[in-house]
């Protein structure tokens, strides 16, 4: 069974700090990891990571990928009350019936205060 | 540019009626999904189509169904609503190149 984890499950920090959200997994016929955030609706899409090592970055959001350890990072530096939402981290794997699948990981809730 | 469009927003049944939830996306997408997000829980898939006139189960298909009715829509039937189906639905479509899905902005249905 395909497993993601999230870690930690909460993070309350101050505007202009540093965070950092992980995500590990388990998944068979792994085909690309995302990170969505999801404040009050839909998941939006922020990153797919399909190679390790290498960093995608857009603004103050950064993330990367390591496949031999099964695990992604995302950085978010000079955090803003903005960034308060939940971050979810999905891997994207083939199913047997060769259609691709995501699996959620329960989400990291992000609280920036003021 | 609408995306993928849900309705109802919000719906409250008693338990053992029926409902059907609404999806539709203006992308001419391929594959479309249906998920249910629950308290503390990550995006679970109930299920999905990988293309029109197919659908296939996920990971939580039990008191569901589904029907691929076009291209466009997909829709999310509950034949005798449980309390435990009281979530929020999301609903997403992807089309069958290396690109993320798009979500909808969710039903959030309460069976009493």
């Amino acid at each position: 069974e395909d497993k993601v984890v999230q870690s930690p499950l909460s993070l309350v920090v101050h505007e202009g700090d540093t965070v950092t959200l992980n995500c590990s997994y388990e998944v068979t016929n792994f085909r690309s990891l995302l990170w969505y955030k999801q404040e009050k609706k839909a998941p939006t899409f922020l990153f797919m990571l399909t190679s390790s090592g290498i960093e995608k970055k857009s603004g103050r959001l950064s993330s990367i990928l390591d496949k031999k350890e099964l695990f992604s990072i995302l950085n978010i530096t000079a955090t803003q009350t903005g960034d308060s939402a939940v971050y979810l981290c999905a891997v994207e794997a083939i199913s047997s019936g060769s259609a691709r699948q995501l699996t959620f990981g329960s989400g990291t809730q992000l609280t920036v205060l003021p | 540019n609408a995306g993928v469009t849900q309705t109802p927003k919000f719906q409250v049944l008693k338990t053992g009626q029926s409902m059907t939830l609404q999806c539709a996306q203006d992308m001419n997408h391929n594959s479309m999904y249906w998920y249910r997000q629950d308290p503390g829980m990550g995006l679970r898939l109930i299920y999905y189509s990988a293309s029109e006139g197919t659908t296939d189960k996920g990971e939580v298909p039990n008191g569901y169904n589904v029907s691929r009715l076009n291209k466009r829509e997909f829709s999310l039937r509950l034949e005798s609503a449980a309390p435990s189906q009281t979530s929020v639905y999301f609903c997403a479509s992807r089309d069958n190149r290396n690109q993320p899905q798009h979500f909808g902005d969710g039903t959030r249905l309460s069976i009493l």
